[in-house]
């Protein structure tokens, strides 16, 4: 069965730190995985998918098919960044999710 | 565009209630799918609609069952209600059925089982 896992459920750093969010996953297959972010009082919103190999508000992901991860990351976080972060794994457009990860940017 | 709405926004049911939960999706989506999402956990699936019929379904018994309507707006409807339903109820929406659709979330149902 597909997994996800997000190792961390709270994170916290600077503003102007770096910052690494951390997804595994669990598939039998070449995967097409996503970001999700939900800011305070906020609908859920996808950040960025893996295919399009863009990067969205200076975030990047890339997939790593030897590891099984898809870990998010940005060079210097700002406050505006603090959110929660879900990782997903999508079966035609079903949705599986990872537990999430809290991101504090601090001041 | 309102985007994708949900009614209500909170609702309080008793253990053994029936309780249906609404949803319209934004405007030129025909697909709607339905998730849990239980208090520090991410949401998990519990079905999909396309074209008025069942498409996908997680891991949710059938008292958890859900219906769409020609205009495409959906319906979720869970009967007994354990004191384990109590969640937030995602509804999302999307242009079709393949994984490149972008799928749009509402606000939620917060729904209490006491």
């Amino acid at each position: 069965a597909q997994r996800v896992t997000q190792p961390e459920k709270l994170l916290s750093v600077f503003k102007g730190a770096p910052v690494e969010l951390k997804c595994n996953y669990s598939y039998s297959g070449s995967p097409e995985l996503f970001w999700y972010v939900q800011y305070s009082r906020q609908r859920l919103q996808l950040l960025l998918r893996h295919i399009s190999r863009e990067s969205i508000k200076g975030f990047t992901a890339d997939l790593n098919k030897g590891e099984t991860s898809f870990h998010l990351k940005k060079p210097f976080a700002q406050e505006e960044d603090s959110a929660m972060y879900y990782c997903a794994l999508p079966q035609g457009s079903r949705l599986t999710f990872g537990e999430g990860t809290q991101l504090t940017v601090n001041p | 565009d309102a985007g994708v709405t949900q009614s209500p926004t909170h609702l309080i049911k008793t253990r053994g209630q029936q309780v249906t939960l609404r949803c319209s999706p934004k405007s030129g989506h025909d697909t709607v799918s339905w998730y849990q999402q239980a208090l520090g956990q991410g949401p998990q699936f519990i079905f999909q609609y396309y074209e008025e019929e069942e498409r996908q379904r997680g891991n949710f018994p059938d008292r958890f069952s859900g219906h769409q309507f020609p205009n495409y707006s959906s319906e979720l409807n869970v009967n007994a209600l354990l004191l384990g339903d109590s969640a937030l109820y995602l509804c999302a929406s999307s242009g079709g059925l393949a994984v490149s659709y972008e799928q749009y979330f509402g606000p939620g149902t917060r729904l209490t089982v006491t």
